[in-house]
């Protein structure tokens, strides 16, 4: 079964700071992603990658930037916090070999106070 | 633009009672198709998919869900719910192979089984 880690696991953060959530996974899949899950929204899509050195924007990107400096790992970071972002982050992994499951981390919540 | 609407937020059943999560989903062509059930604090599992041929897809813990081109639905069922059902459940779509499994998600239906 693919694992993806993600940490931290609760943030609390202060308008303005700087934030940086960190996922790994360990099954060598090419594709990354980073969802928000807000009630009356369901998760919707922030970044994505399709491997190491590459970011695409996703359908809510603004106030957030991607980093995927290796296969495994795949960053996002809040460069300005705003409570508008306090929400539960996933990381989520998949291969482009013809399967289109997906496996998600456990998620971040975090508070922007 | 594809979407995919989950029209109930909530749903109550009564353990042992059989269960229907509604999708609906709009797209141009044939998407690939996905139920994917979250437990409290953790994050989403898949249940099952469909891709293509028999459109009666059979999934984890006997869960089904049919797919219905004619009415742009993937609704999921069980006949017989338990309490550990309780969670939430997503419906999601993914272009196929152009899209890189970059999936779009439903608002989520919360389903509550009671004793």
């Amino acid at each position: 079964e693919a694992a993806v880690t993600q940490s931290p696991r609760n943030k609390v953060a202060v308008t303005g700071g700087k934030v940086t959530l960190s996922c790994n996974q360990t099954n060598n899949h090419n594709n990354m992603y980073w969802y928000r899950q807000d009630t009356g929204h369901g998760l919707r899509l922030i970044h994505y990658s399709y491997g190491a050195g590459s970011t695409e924007k996703g359908d809510i990107p603004d106030g957030y930037k991607a980093s995927r400096p290796s296969q495994e790992n795949f960053s996002l970071i809040l460069e300005l916090a705003t409570p508008s972002q306090t929400s539960v982050y996933f990381c989520a992994s998949g291969d482009n070999r013809g399967n289109e499951r997906l496996f998600f981390g456990h998620g971040t919540k975090l508070s922007v106070l | 633009a594809q979407s995919v609407t989950q029209p109930d937020a909530r749903v109550t059943v009564s353990e042992g009672a059989s269960l229907q999560l509604r999708c609906k989903y709009s797209y141009s062509a044939t998407p690939y198709l996905f139920w994917y059930v979250q437990y409290p604090r953790q994050g989403l599992q898949l249940l099952l998919k469909y891709y293509s041929g028999d459109p009666v897809v059979q999934g984890v813990n006997s869960f089904e869900a049919e797919f219905s081109k004619s009415n742009s639905s993937f609704h999921l069922q069980k006949a017989s719910v338990h309490w550990s059902d309780s969670a939430v459940y997503f419906c999601a779509l993914s272009m196929g192979s152009s899209g890189y499994n970059k999936l779009t998600f439903g608002k989520g239906t919360v389903l509550l089984v009671s004793p």
